[in-house]
């Protein structure tokens, strides 16, 4: 089974620019949540979907959105570019009806300069 | 800040040696998590304990549970050079789906 794939691995964007972010979950799982992980903040909740809709939402303002798609890949929005969006952005995918487990990717690395 | 705390923040230890991780968070849990991270890169789930549980086994692997104290702590046993990563736990707050993570613990293991 393949794992959770998220791209592109690496990015450079510039100070108020948009980034798009992709992730396809294991098949089969509906459920897909994003988190960012900075040396300052940890690791915070972003979103959360399950069957194209979003279920939760963390304390982001709204240059920060996202969407599932019918075949449950998810898509992650940045508008506005700020320096402070520097980060790692992991995606995770989980069988909702089996448990709680979290399948995470490798990550997005986004560098904003 | 929901954000869990973890104890200790690093951690060195040699090869053989037991290593002990502690957790404490805020808010009602379905249950907890413990996950590892290399180098920043993904998270890997270790072991997920739910709240009506007070002890898990999994392989070397021990989690404990008190949810009176708001506390969780994982005990890594005979411990080898690969098990050198940062670990997390993060709690499913109740009545949500979301993870909480912890501040995470940086374990060494020296060979």
């Amino acid at each position: 089974k393949a794992g959770v794939t998220q791209t592109p691995r690496y990015l450079i964007k510039t100070r108020g620019q948009q980034v798009t972010l992709s992730c396809s979950p294991i098949s089969g799982h509906r459920s897909v949540s994003w988190y960012q992980q900075t040396p300052g903040q940890g690791l915070q909740f972003l979103f959360e979907y399950f069957s194209e809709t979003q279920r939760n939402k963390g304390n982001f303002p709204g240059r920060f959105s996202g969407r599932q798609f019918s075949n449950s890949r998810s898509e992650m929005n940045v508008s506005t570019l700020e320096l402070g969006d520097s980060a790692l952005y992991l995606c995770a995918s989980r069988d909702r009806d089996r448990g709680y487990g979290y399948t995470f990717g490798s990550g997005t690395r986004l560098t904003v300069v | 800040s929901q954000q869990g705390e973890e104890d200790p923040q690093a951690l060195s230890i040699q090869e053989g040696e037991n290593a002990t991780m502690n957790c404490s968070y805020k808010t009602s849990i379905n249950n907890l998590q413990w996950y590892r991270q290399n180098s920043g890169r993904g998270l890997v789930h270790l072991i997920l304990i739910r709240s009506n549980e007070r002890e898990k086994h999994s392989g070397r692997l021990r989690v404990t549970l008190d949810t009176s104290k708001k506390s969780s702590s994982l005990l890594i046993t005979a411990s080898r050079a690969a098990d050198t990563a940062s670990y997390f736990c993060a709690t499913v707050p109740y009545n949500t789906d979301k993870l909480i993570f912890g501040t995470g613990t940086r374990l060494q293991v020296f060979p």
